[in-house]
C-alpha cells in the first residue's frame, strides 16, 4: 500500500537547527513536495524534489533519497514564526498526491 | 489579490442537513480539488476536477458531491450531514494535474461540525 511515515511533534529553540524527516512507500513516484501550515491556516508550498540531493532555498532546505524512500526538510536559525505543521507529500504514478499526517514544529524561545 | 475564497468559515449543522461549501478561485486554474483534514490524519481528497466539465472521485468521496460547472467555481455539497463529516475542508487548485510539479494553492478552509 501507500505509506507516508513523518513524526508527529518535535520542538526546537530559537536559533538551532531542526531536521523533519519522511519515509514514503508509493506506488510510482513522480516527486515530493512540502508544505508549511500554521495552525488554523492553509497548508502553503514549501519545496518540490524529483530528483535526488539537496534543494537550499534560504533558511530552508529540502533533501530526497529516492532510493531510500526518504526525504528531509531542514530549518535553520530557526524563528518562532517557523512554529507550525509540515506536511510531506508524494506524487504517486497517477499523479495523485498522497499525504503525510504532518509534523508538529513547536519552537522555544 | 488572487487566491481561493472558501464559504462559509465556520458552520455548525445538524445531522441530516444539506449543506454546500463554495470555492471560488480566480488562477484561471485548471485544476481543483476539495480535501478533508482531520487530526492525526493527512490531508484525503474527497473529489478533484481536472477542468471545467469534468469531476473525479478521490479517496474519500462517499457522501459528498461535486459540480465544475465553469473554470473558477468548484462547490462542494453534503446531501445529507453525518457526525463523521464533521472536519476541515479545503479546496485547492492548480494549473493542471498530470504532472509531478503541481503545486497546490490552498483556501483558507471551511470548519464544518455535525451534532
Amino acid at each position: 500500500g501507500q505509506n507516508i511515515d513523518q513524526p508527529t511533534e518535535m520542538t526546537a529553540t530559537e536559533g538551532a537547527i531542526v531536521q523533519i524527516n519522511c519515509t514514503y512507500q508509493t506506488s510510482g513516484f513522480n516527486g515530493l513536495f512540502w508544505y508549511q501550515q500554521h495552525a488554523g491556516e492553509a497548508p502553503t508550498f514549501l519545496s518540490y524534489n524529483v530528483l535526488d540531493g539537496l534543494e537550499e532555498k534560504g533558511r530552508f532546505s529540502s533533501f530526497l533519497s529516492r532510493s531510500k524512500g526518504y526525504s528531509y526538510l531542514l530549518l535553520k536559525e530557526l524563528q518562532m514564526k517557523d512554529s507550525a505543521s509540515y506536511l510531506c507529500a508524494t506524487v504517486d504514478s497517477n499523479y495523485q498526491l498522497i499525504w503525510g499526517a504532518g509534523t508538529k514544529l513547536i519552537i522555544k524561545p | 489579490i488572487a487566491g481561493i475564497t472558501q464559504a462559509p468559515t465556520s458552520q455548525i449543522l445538524a445531522a441530516g442537513r444539506r449543506m454546500t461549501l463554495r470555492c471560488t478561485q480566480d488562477m484561471r486554474h485548471n485544476a481543483m480539488y476539495w480535501y478533508r483534514q482531520d487530526l492525526g490524519l493527512g490531508l484525503r481528497l474527497i473529489h478533484y476536477s481536472n477542468t471545467a466539465g469534468t469531476t473525479g472521485k478521490g479517496e474519500v468521496p462517499d457522501g459528498y458531491s461535486v459540480s465544475r460547472a465553469n473554470t473558477d467555481d468548484f462547490p462542494l455539497t453534503l446531501a445529507s450531514a453525518v457526525p463523521s463529516q464533521t472536519s476541515v475542508y479545503f479546496c485547492a487548485s492548480s494549473d493542471s494535474r498530470g504532472s509531478g510539479a503541481n503545486v497546490l494553492t490552498f483556501g483558507a478552509g471551511s470548519r464544518l461540525t455535525v451534532l
